[in-house]
């Protein structure tokens, strides 16, 4: 069975950072390419970062390039995404996904 | 950015009736590979996003035959042909052919 478990979320003040960690099981974890996408409080999906299966290629929505860094450690089997300098429309409940979706993990940022 | 276009937003079905989403990109999404990387995920309330369609028209091995996709280059649709309790919430359509990613902004499905 496929899992995608996402943690670290929580509440943050403007201007600090975050940590997002997504534990990935029953599949092979380093063959595919993995996403982060957001989901603001009663909004749409918004797609954040791509990262490719073997960590040489990343993607950004331009809102988080320069302050998100997307990555992924295949021998833990686990995908990353760290957030600095984060803002108030950064709020959002963040998805760890390939083509199944983990749970999410909400982050505020407030202060 | 691809701009994704989804009609109707809401849908009131009963139990039984055919449902039907369009979604309509802003770009052609046929990628240089030749497939054109349209998909549809399904958001129950209080959930998280399931998959349901991948290339437009391939259903994910879970989920029921009832649904199908079609469509080419801009348009596409997503067809239920019998409604049922379980397939309410938001519908989104996504593309994956061009970066930024981008996503409709979902067809809420209720069951009369």
């Amino acid at each position: 069975e496929v899992q995608l478990v996402e943690s670290g979320g929580g509440l943050v003040q403007p201007g600090r950072s975050m940590k997002l960690s997504c534990a990935a099981s029953g599949f092979t974890f380093s063959n595919y390419g993995m996403a982060w996408v957001r989901q603001a409080p009663t909004k749409g999906l918004e797609w954040v970062a791509t990262i490719s299966y073997d960590g040489s290629s990343t993607y950004y929505r331009d809102s988080v390039k320069g302050r998100f860094t997307i990555s992924r450690d295949n021998a833990k089997s686990t995908l990353y995404l760290q957030m600095n300098s984060l803002r108030s429309e950064d709020t959002a409940t963040y998805y760890c996904t390939k083509d199944y979706w983990g749970q999410g993990v909400m982050v505020t940022v407030s202060s | 950015d691809v701009v994704m276009t989804q009609t109707p937003v809401s849908l009131s079905l009963a139990i039984g009736q055919p449902a039907s989403i369009s979604c309509k990109s802003s770009q052609s999404l046929l990628g240089t590979s030749g497939k054109t990387f349209l998909n549809w995920i399904l958001q129950r309330p209080g959930q998280s996003p399931k998959r349901l369609i991948y290339q437009v028209s391939k259903l994910y091995s879970e989920v029921p035959d009832r649904f199908s996709g079609s469509g080419s280059e801009t348009e596409f649709t997503l067809k239920i042909s019998r409604v049922e309790a379980e397939d309410l919430g938001v519908y989104y359509c996504w593309q994956g052919t061009h970066f930024p990613l981008t996503f409709g902004s979902g067809t809420k499905l209720e069951i009369k």
